[in-house]
């Protein structure tokens, strides 16, 4: 099974809201990744988790908050967002170590009015 | 600095034509992988190709990595074949994926 899931598809939230994005795996992957892709770019690499530490944080906003709970789940928790940040995110997951394939999520399309 | 070049950016094809879409990059590399992201977002695993070639029915890639650069050939192209295609490396010394710009592809009937 190379499935990676995420929840949920679509997300409107105002400036002011807190939610969270959520994403599974369960192909015994201990490297998960939270991407952020606007239209007509590359997805760009926000966070990487390996065994549950964080690993790389992009310089990224602190309004962006990732947590992992365990080594099949992954958490973006978001608040006070800005219109700017409405993009698709992409969660995936790979196996740690040497050479290693990700694996991705159907991301999440979040839009911030 | 590194870099993954995509060539070219665009391409219209008519359904049942073939097509070669390449990947130069700038450094040697532990892992290269293609992908294609459909109109509803997901990117799709389609080679795990650092180097060689592999095939999958009508898609088949080649990588020589001594020359840095990589081929994928899609053949008898469908409309389900439309969508971008990304080629993303991981150069050695580095841990993640860098990311081409992509090649939009629009397979008409």
């Amino acid at each position: 099974d190379t499935e990676v899931t995420q929840t949920p598809k679509h997300l409107v939230m105002g400036m002011t809201n807190k939610k969270s994005l959520k994403c599974e795996q369960h192909m015994g992957h201990r490297a998960m990744y939270w991407y952020k892709q606007k239209a007509k770019k590359p997805p760009e690499l926000m966070f990487v988790y390996s065994y549950e530490k964080l690993s790389i944080n992009e310089s990224v906003p602190s309004r962006f908050s990732p947590e992992c709970p365990n080594s099949s789940l992954l958490n973006l928790h978001l608040h006070a967002l800005q219109p700017e940040d409405s993009a698709l995110y992409l969660c995936a997951s790979s196996s740690p170590g040497g050479t290693y394939e990700q694996y991705f999520g159907p991301g999440t399309r979040l839009t911030v009015t | 600095g590194i870099q993954v070049e995509q060539s070219p950016p665009d391409l219209i094809l008519q359904e049942g034509a073939n097509s070669t879409l390449r990947c130069n990059f700038s450094d040697s590399v532990n892992n290269l992988q293609w992908f294609h992201q459909n109109p509803w977002g997901q990117l799709i695993n389609l080679f795990y190709i650092p180097s060689g070639t592999k095939q999958n029915g009508r898609l088949s890639a080649t990588t020589v990595a001594t020359e840095r650069y990589s081929l994928l050939y899609i053949s008898s192209s469908q409309t389900t074949d439309s969508g971008v295609y990304f080629c993303a490396v991981e150069f050695q010394g580095y841990s993640t994926l860098t990311f081409g710009k992509g090649t939009m592809l629009l397979v008409s009937p």
